[in-house]
């Protein structure tokens, strides 16, 4: 596609219900990353995929959250047993290669509520 | 501790007007600096990279300059537009990983 779509674009879901947030990156791109951006604040990077592997998964705040990228393109973000403080916008980027100077190119985002 | 720091936290300035932004980071070790704007409810957007052999960098109207001995940064936006209203992010990445460290952005409003 013509640039990195995330879906959908907002999602409310009830404490301690399971949530799956999807990103396309860009067509070719190899690397893609996950962020979660708290209101008035940057984002915060969660993982990051170099084709289907997760090449740095420290950003991860804890075992509830889990990204897969099965297939080396598209890629979903899971959370578990969902808390209020996971409400967020959560980012997606991609790169084409991962190199340190590439460019990233982000996604609209989808905005988590918890309820 | 790794942290990436900006000010102003906000700034009003009208059409037409120049501004700098300011960047502080404690990143180490030190990979590339990143000027991102993003415009509210969207993505942010890239504007410049910089490495650490790289001072300034032009993007048409905004220029960004590097110290890495002092490890600060600025975005220079020239002649402002109201389309220049959005936040923006100063981002700096480790040597190792794919770490970045975002700070917490300036935003900037351009009134006419």
């Amino acid at each position: 596609g013509a640039g990195v779509s995330q879906t959908p674009s907002n999602k409310v879901t009830e404490k301690g219900k399971y949530v799956e947030l999807r990103c396309d990156p860009i067509s070719g791109h190899t690397a893609l990353y996950w962020y979660r951006q708290s209101l008035g604040q940057g984002p915060e990077f969660l993982i990051y995929f170099q084709g289907t592997g997760a090449a740095d998964d420290s950003g991860l705040p804890n075992d509830r959250f889990f990204a897969v990228r099965p297939e080396g393109s598209v890629s979903t973000l899971k959370i578990q047993r969902t808390e209020r403080g996971d409400s967020a916008v959560y980012l997606c980027a991609s790169s084409l290669a991962g190199l340190h100077t590439d460019t990233q190119y982000f996604g609209p985002g989808t905005r988590l509520t918890v309820l | 501790k790794n942290q990436v720091e900006q000010s102003p936290q906000s700034l009003i300035i009208l059409e037409g007007k120049n501004c700098t932004l300011q960047c502080n980071y404690t990143v180490s070790p030190f990979s590339n600096l990143r000027w991102y704007k993003q415009d509210t409810g969207r993505g942010p957007v890239s504007l410049t990279i910089m490495t650490f052999s790289e001072n300034t960098k032009s993007n048409g109207r905004y220029t960004a300059t590097l110290d890495a001995d002092t490890k600060q940064s600025s975005l220079h936006i020239t002649a402002s537009q109201l389309s220049d209203s959005a936040s923006y992010i100063c981002v700096v990445s480790r040597t190792y990983g794919q770490n970045f460290v975002f700070g917490p952005g300036t935003r900037l409003s351009v009134l006419p």
